[in-house]
């Protein structure tokens, strides 16, 4: 079974803070994600990387950057935490190929920037 | 931009009663995935449609792929609690690999 893991569940932070958000997959796979969830508004791609050190903007960059040293790990970054970063982050990874796969999810972070 | 937009945003319905999300993308999409999300849980993959006019069926669950490939809709066929939850469509941004999610129908089943 694919496993994708967020470091954290529950992060409480202060304005102004750097904030780190880890996500690991052990499938090997090749396309990795970091979507936020806000109700009403679904799952909106901030970035997503498609290789190691390789990374491209999603629809919803501004304020945010990421990392991918390993394969297995990718890292969403908010350099200067804001109230309007509150939010559910979520992770996800997929295969890479000519055609289409499923995305598989990890459990989440909820963020509060207080 | 492309977007992909969902109706309803909610719908309470008896258990027992139908259910149907539609799905509507501005742009042709060359496939599209549906995605079940539990209350307090995480996007889960239910299945993914290709073909235009594709119809696809998962026990009560019933997807179709509309002939333009711009629309797609999930029906559930006589709804149970464990229905209960947040349906997502996903199509893709060409020639990218990334996926624009739709809004999101939220279900809740009354008992």
């Amino acid at each position: 079974d694919v496993k994708v893991t967020q470091s954290s569940r529950y992060l409480v932070k202060r304005t102004g803070e750097k904030v780190f958000l880890e996500c690991v997959q052990d499938m090997d796979h090749e396309n990795m994600f970091w979507y936020r969830q806000d109700p009403g508004l679904g799952l909106r791609l901030i970035y997503f990387s498609y290789d190691v050190k390789m990374k491209e903007k999603g629809d919803i960059p501004e304020g945010y950057s990421v990392s991918r040293e390993k394969k297995e790990r990718f890292s969403l970054i908010l350099e200067s935490a804001s109230t309007n970063q509150t939010s559910m982050y979520l992770c996800a990874s997929s295969l890479w190929g000519g055609v289409s796969y499923e995305q598989y999810f990890g459990p989440g972070t909820r963020l509060t920037v207080t | 931009g492309q977007q992909v937009m969902q109706i309803p945003q909610y719908q309470h319905v008896q258990e027992g009663e139908d259910f149907t999300t539609y799905c509507n993308s501005s742009t042709t999409l060359s496939n599209i995935q549906w995605y079940k999300q539990r209350p307090g849980g995480h996007p889960v993959f239910l299945i993914q449609l290709v073909k235009s006019g594709e119809v696809k069926k998962q026990k009560r669950l019933t997807f179709q792929f509309g002939e333009a490939k711009k629309n797609s809709s999930l029906h559930i066929t006589a709804t149970q609690t464990t229905d209960v939850g947040t349906y997502f469509c996903a199509g893709p941004s060409s020639g990218t690999y990334k996926y624009i999610f739709g809004t999101g129908t939220r279900l809740k089943v009354l008992a």
